[in-house]
């Protein structure tokens, strides 16, 4: 079958860096994207990775070893605003390119 | 500005009655999503469609319909035969059908069965 696994909850400091790792089961990988959901409001995408290797975007860099079916989101100087859940998907060819989510993780920033 | 728009914002539903959300968007994408998300759980395809006057069944299609009579336009009617339908549905658009392209999300509707 298909999932993703990730950690339900994280917490961190403020200024700190925090990493949240997602490891996958897919039959028809075609790609890992990460997406933030703040509390009641829309997902909104961050980062996406087709290949191995480090994307980085600002404070947020995002990683994908496809031989180990895993990555994770990497957040730098935190700040209270990304308290939020994020959420990793998988894009899976075998489903007709549709996205196939995980559970979200939920992280939570301490002053 | 392009976007994609949910309506309404909250809506509530007695026992035994259809209700329909509204999701129009905006931005010339070809597909458009429908998602269930219940409390600290990832997103559920409820239904999809990638072209006018075609939609696919998602994960968890029964209890609900869709139309795609307009590129614009992707309604979901959340019929009786949905046993459980408290919760949080968002409506997304991406441009393309294969392939990866960014999802844009609209701001959700929050169901409440009374």
């Amino acid at each position: 079958g298909q999932s993703l696994e990730q950690p339900s909850e994280v917490t961190a400091v403020e200024g700190a860096i925090v990493q949240i790792n997602c490891t996958y089961q897919t039959s028809g990988f075609y790609g890992l994207s990460w997406y933030q959901q703040h509390d009641g409001g829309a997902p909104t995408f961050l980062s996406y990775n087709a290949l191995d290797g480090l994307e980085e975007t600002g404070r947020f860099s995002s990683f994908l070893s496809r031989s180990d079916s895993y990555g994770y989101l990497l957040l730098q100087e935190l700040q209270m605003k990304d308290s939020a859940s994020y959420f990793c998907a998988v894009r899976d060819m075998d489903s007709n390119y549709q996205l196939i989510w995980g559970a979200g993780t939920k992280l939570i920033i301490k002053p | 500005d392009g976007g994609i728009t949910q309506s309404p914002k909250y809506l509530f539903r007695k026992e035994g009655q259809n209700v329909t959300l509204s999701c129009e968007q905006n931005l010339n994408h070809d597909a458009m999503y429908w998602y269930r998300q219940d409390p600290g759980q990832g997103l559920r395809l409820i239904y999809y469609s990638q072209i006018v006057n075609d939609f696919q069944k998602g994960d968890i299609a029964e209890g609900y319909s869709v139309s795609r009579e307009k590129k614009e336009s992707f309604p979901l009617t959340v019929t009786s035969a949905q046993k459980n339908p408290t919760a949080f549905y968002l409506c997304a658009s991406r441009a393309g059908k294969g392939g990866h392209t960014e999802a844009f999300f609209g701001q959700g509707t929050r169901l409440t069965v009374v």
